[in-house]
């Protein structure tokens, strides 16, 4: 079974500082996704990023980008100029081909509370 | 633009009660989840379903049913509520398929109480 874990349950950040966010995964599997969400007080679910697995090049979404290293299975998201909006849950999730090259089901990771501060 | 949509957002039930929990999606896709968030465990699957008319156990499926007679609707049921059902529940759906996946569409979750 795959298992995703994150290490740092709170962080925080000064405004306009650079902060990376902890993952690590454990699977068998070759073909996958990986994900970060982030969850603002209001609680709602936002996708921030997300890698494919076979892709060696890190995916980058504006002040948003990750570090994917599939031999280590780790993959950190770095947050740069850090905005007060960013304050949330962030959450790392994985995805795996099921049999036949369909949809496997997103597992999370418990989850990182960032705080960034004025 | 609705995506997915879950009701009621807040509940209070006594103890032994039951309720369904509505999830909506309006994207046409073929696969919902429903999920459960508690405080350092993160989201955990519950049920799930691939299609409608078919649902499947998840991580933590124990004093949950499910139903998925309409494509754009997933039912979660508690038969006898219990405190340890105290959590926010999210709903999900994604198109499903062989890709490109772009992770869920989340509702804005629901709130349940025990007491």
């Amino acid at each position: 079974a795959q298992t995703v874990t994150q290490s740092q349950p709170e962080m925080s950040v000064q405004e306009a500082e650079t902060v990376t966010l902890s993952c690590t995964y454990d699977t068998s599997e070759n073909n996958y996704y990986l994900f970060w969400y982030k969850q603002p007080p209001s609680r709602q679910m936002i996708l921030v990023i997300r890698q494919e697995a076979y892709k060696q090049q890190n995916a980058t979404e504006n002040r948003f980008s990750v570090n994917f290293q599939k031999a280590a299975k780790s993959f950190s998201l770095k947050i740069s100029d850090s905005q007060l909006g960013d304050t949330a849950m962030y959450f790392c999730a994985f995805m795996k081909h099921a049999y036949g090259g369909s949809q496997g089901n997103l597992i999370f990771g418990k989850g990182t509370k960032l705080s960034v501060k004025p | 633009n609705a995506g997915v949509t879950q009701t009621p957002k807040f509940r209070v039930l006594k103890t032994g009660q039951s309720m369904t929990l509505l999830c909506a999606q309006d994207m046409n896709h073929e696969y919902m989840y429903w999920y459960r968030q508690d405080p350092g465990m993160g989201l955990r699957l519950i049920h799930y379903s691939v299609g409608e008319g078919t649902t499947a156990k998840g991580e933590v499926p124990d004093g949950y049913n499910v139903s998925r007679l309409k494509k754009q609707n997933f039912l979660l049921g508690l038969e006898s509520a219990a405190p340890s059902q105290t959590s926010v529940y999210f709903c999900a759906s994604s198109p499903g398929g062989t890709g490109p996946w772009n992770g869920y569409t989340f509702g804005s979750g629901t709130r349940l109480t025990v007491v």
